[in-house]
Formats: structure tokens, sequence, C-alpha cells
């Protein structure tokens, strides 16, 4: 089994949609979970961070995490042909600036169609 | 304005010959890294470092070397560079404890034929 898998797309949508992105991982150990957006030929960059369980909203984006089930989804309200863009996530189980680094999705690609 | 940047952007050599991806940021992070993209992999990463002096291996780190002498800056070296290493380098910092405060560079593409 795979230690996160994360749908690769691409996934089109119409402008204004609720947008669902997901990934699930095995490690039970992560406690941080990140999203990050990377436009074409550009770095990736920090989205969304939460620690541990529960959800977290930033403008229109809202992050979910389910240790539970070891599931993660990133949600984009009223999606922008400006959200297209390949969205990764990543996990991991120490506090940042750490020898554990950083567990990465290979990443979905988003096309917002206007 | 926080900024990772790498140089040079574009690159395309030859296998054997000898080149060096420079990082610098300017926010006084401890932590640096650098990663490789390729498609169907995602980021991989090659070398890391906690700190000036301190380096250490990540998940890819054969025919890489780095080492940083200065906390702003942690060069890549490919010492004799092959065409499997034909990739999308990305460096990043990061402040230590704070994952929230990570910044990755423009990325390198390197064709190594």
């Amino acid at each position: 089994q795979k230690e996160v898998e994360q749908d690769p797309g691409p996934l089109s949508v119409p402008e204004g949609a609720i947008v669902s992105l997901n990934c699930t991982y095995s490690n039970s150990a992560f406690q941080y979970f990140m999203w990050y957006r990377q436009y074409s030929r550009k770095g990736p960059e920090l989205l969304m961070y939460t620690y541990s369980s529960g959800n977290k909203e930033d403008g229109r984006f809202t992050a979910q995490v389910d240790k539970s089930s070891k599931y993660i989804s990133l949600f984009i309200r009223d999606s922008q042909p400006s959200d297209s863009a390949t969205y990764l996530c990543a996990f991991a189980w120490g506090s940042g600036g750490g020898a554990d680094g950083l567990t990465f999705g290979k990443g979905t690609h988003l096309i917002i169609q206007p | 304005e926080a900024q990772v940047t790498q140089n040079p952007r574009y690159l395309i050599t030859v296998t054997g010959k000898k080149l060096t991806v420079t990082c610098s940021q300017n926010m006084n992070h401890e932590y640096m890294s650098w990663y490789r993209q390729d498609p169907g992999l995602g980021l991989r990463q090659i070398y890391y470092s906690m700190n000036v002096e301190v380096t250490d291996k990540g998940d890819v780190p054969e025919g890489y070397k780095v080492s940083r002498k200065e906390k702003r800056n942690f060069p890549l070296i490919l010492e004799s560079p092959s065409p499997n290493q034909t990739s999308l380098y990305f460096c990043a910092s990061i402040k230590q404890g704070r994952w929230n405060e990570q910044y990755f560079g423009p990325g390198t593409r390197l064709t190594v034929t």
C-alpha cells in the first residue's frame, strides 16, 4: 500500500462549481496536513495547513482532516478559472524543519472551465 | 518580501559535466531542502539541511551533493550528471517548527543529454 494516494486527474469542472480534492494516507503517525497549489512552471505554494483532525477555512478554501479514516480533503467554493492548477497534498509527523520532512501526493490537475 | 531564488532556471548540459544549482533565501530560515519533481512520481526530497553545516540525505540522494556554509544558501551539486537526473528541481526553506512558514523556489529545469 502506497503511503499517500492522490488521484492525478485531470478534474474538469465549470466555473462556480464546488471542487473537492482528496488524499488518503496510510501512516497513522502523520499529525500535520498541508495542501499546495502549483501553477504550471512555478514552485508549489502552501495553500492550507492543519494540525490534527477537523476543518479549517480560509476564504473560498476549506481543508478537512479525518484521521480515523486517514483521509483529507480540500474544498474550493465558487471556483474560478484562476484556480486551475495542480493541487498537492502533503503530510508530516514532526512540527516542521526536522528530519522527518514532508511526504507528498502526486498531485491532482484541476481545470476550471469558464 | 519573502523569497527563495534559484539559478539557473533552465539548464541543458551533457553527461558528466559538473554543475551547481544555487538556492538562496532571505527569511533567515534554519531549514532548507531540495526536491526533484518527475511526472508520475511527484515531489521527492533529495537532501535537506537543518542549519549551517548540518545536512542529511532525503529519499533520492544518489548522484547529488549539497553544502550549507551560510544560512541563506544551499547549493545543489551534480558532480557527474547523467540523463536520469533530467528533472525539475525545487529548493524550499522552512522556519524551524513552523510548517505554515515555508516557501518554494521557482524551479530549475535541468536536461542532461
